[in-house]
């Protein structure tokens, strides 16, 4: 079973809402990771959790907030957002933060109003 | 910074035509490098990677990367593309517990 899973597929919100991304995998991988994707452009890293740590933050912004409830869940916290942030979240997991593939969930498309 | 460049940006073929997708990278030491591919409104999926050996790769669908240090370069090819085939393709290295993509080249593929 190589699947990341991620709810909800789809999300709008407002600039005052508090919402939340979820991302799960069942493969024993012990290092999940948070990208942004914007439309026509690659996927750029947000955060790396090792062994349920916070590793790297690449000076995402505070109003993106990060946690990692056990090795098997990875949520991404979303509170005050701006329009600009709407994109699509795709989450990911490898064995480990070495060289390891990364295995990418479906992703969540965010519109933010 | 270690970067990756894809110069073909949008690749237009027929069905049963060759392909070729060139990608370089930056960093001179020890690279490990991957091609994803992202179906339309798929998400996306390893294609192959090297770590280290033959320089030739195989992975999935019948495409094949090479590997060539003197040109930094691991080109991504299959002999003979199919509709099927249209998607985003971005070559990707790792470096320092991160995955550095290109920045993706279109493939249209039309019957």
């Amino acid at each position: 079973d190589t699947e990341v899973t991620q709810t909800p597929k789809h999300l709008v919100m407002g600039m005052t809402n508090k919402k939340s991304l979820k991302c799960e995998q069942h493969m024993g991988h012990r290092a999940m990771y948070w990208y942004k994707q914007k439309a026509k452009k690659p996927p750029e890293l947000m955060f790396v959790y090792s062994y349920e740590k916070l590793s790297i933050n690449e000076s995402v912004p505070s109003r993106f907030s990060p946690e990692c409830p056990n090795s098997s869940l990875l949520n991404l916290h979303l509170h005050a957002l701006q329009p600009e942030d709407s994109a699509l979240y795709l989450c990911a997991s490898s064995q480990d933060r070495g060289p390891a593939p990364q295995y990418f969930g479906p992703g969540t498309r965010l519109l933010v109003l | 910074a270690q970067s990756v460049s894809q110069h073909n940006h949008h690749v237009i073929l027929s069905e049963a035509a060759s392909l070729e997708l060139g990608c370089n990278y930056s960093y001179g030491g020890t690279v490990n490098l991957f091609w994803y591919v992202q179906y339309p409104g798929q998400h996306l999926q390893l294609l192959l990677k090297y770590f280290s050996g033959d320089p030739l790769v195989k992975g999935i669908k019948g495409f094949e990367a090479e590997f060539i240090k003197s040109k930094f370069s691991f080109n991504l090819r299959k002999p003979s593309v199919q509709w099927s085939d249209t998607a985003e393709y971005f070559c990707a290295v790792h470096n320092t517990d991160k995955l550095i993509f290109g920045t993706g080249t279109r493939l249209q593929v039309f019957p």
